[in-house]
């Protein structure tokens, strides 16, 4: 089954500066890589996915870069702000909707103001 | 408001007790999802339906069951409960089947194990 990996798990940064979090999966097979963003006591709440027909996606200060080669991908906040504090998961998901969706362990990153 | 509803959102039991968790997809959605969350850690997968069949299983145990209903909603049932059973629950509900979509959670279901 798929296996996917992420890090850093803990990630501290300075308000204005740049977060990247990045993970890796098993399945060659997997083509859909969500993130999620859960905030303390709450539920996960997407925040960019990408498929494996688009190497980078961007969202205005959230980026996702993907190497299907290297079975890499990873997610960029820039201008980080207080607000963006929050535990971020990665996931993979192959054959459309038949299948589970994996997610990494998740990091938790703390912007500090 | 993400359109999952899950219920009860806590619930608190002693060991060897029952329970079942209820989840309510969005309207329209197909498959749903159970996930476990133990304090501090990841999205544990623990089985998923579409259209009322289960189509993947994670390493759920097997004291825990579940089903989807002609109606879409699911049930999570924990039987035989034990401290490490303690935990908040998510149901996420997506369209499924080739579209797959995105995964909606629902606020969760917080079980506390005495």
């Amino acid at each position: 089954g798929e296996n996917v990996e992420q890090h850093p798990s803990t990630l501290s940064v300075q308000e204005g500066d740049s977060a990247v979090i990045k993970c890796t999966y098993s399945d060659s097979a997997s083509n859909y890589f969500p993130w999620y963003k859960q905030e303390l006591g709450k539920r996960p709440q997407l925040i960019i996915d990408i498929r494996s027909n688009v190497g980078e996606k961007k969202d205005q200060r959230i980026a996702v870069t993907l190497n299907k080669t290297a079975k890499h991908f990873s997610l960029h906040i820039t201008e980080t702000q207080p607000e963006d504090s929050a535990v971020y998961f990665c996931a993979a998901r192959a054959n459309g909707g038949y299948q589970k969706v994996t997610f990494g362990i998740g990091t938790k990153l703390q912007v500090i103001p | 408001d993400s359109g999952v509803t899950q219920t009860p959102k806590h619930l608190i039991t002693a060991t060897g007790q029952r329970v079942t968790l209820r989840c309510s997809p969005r309207s329209g959605d197909l498959s749903v999802y159970w996930y476990q969350q133990s304090l501090d850690q990841g999205l544990q997968f623990l089985i998923q339906y579409y259209n009322g069949e289960e189509r993947a299983k994670g390493n759920i145990l097997e004291r825990f069951s579940a089903q989807q209903f002609p109606d879409l909603h699911s049930e999570l049932n924990l039987s035989s409960l034990e401290l490490g059973d303690s935990a908040l629950y998510f149901c996420a509900s997506s369209v499924g089947g080739p579209v797959g979509g995105e995964l909606f959670f629902g606020e969760g279901s917080r079980l506390t194990v005495l």
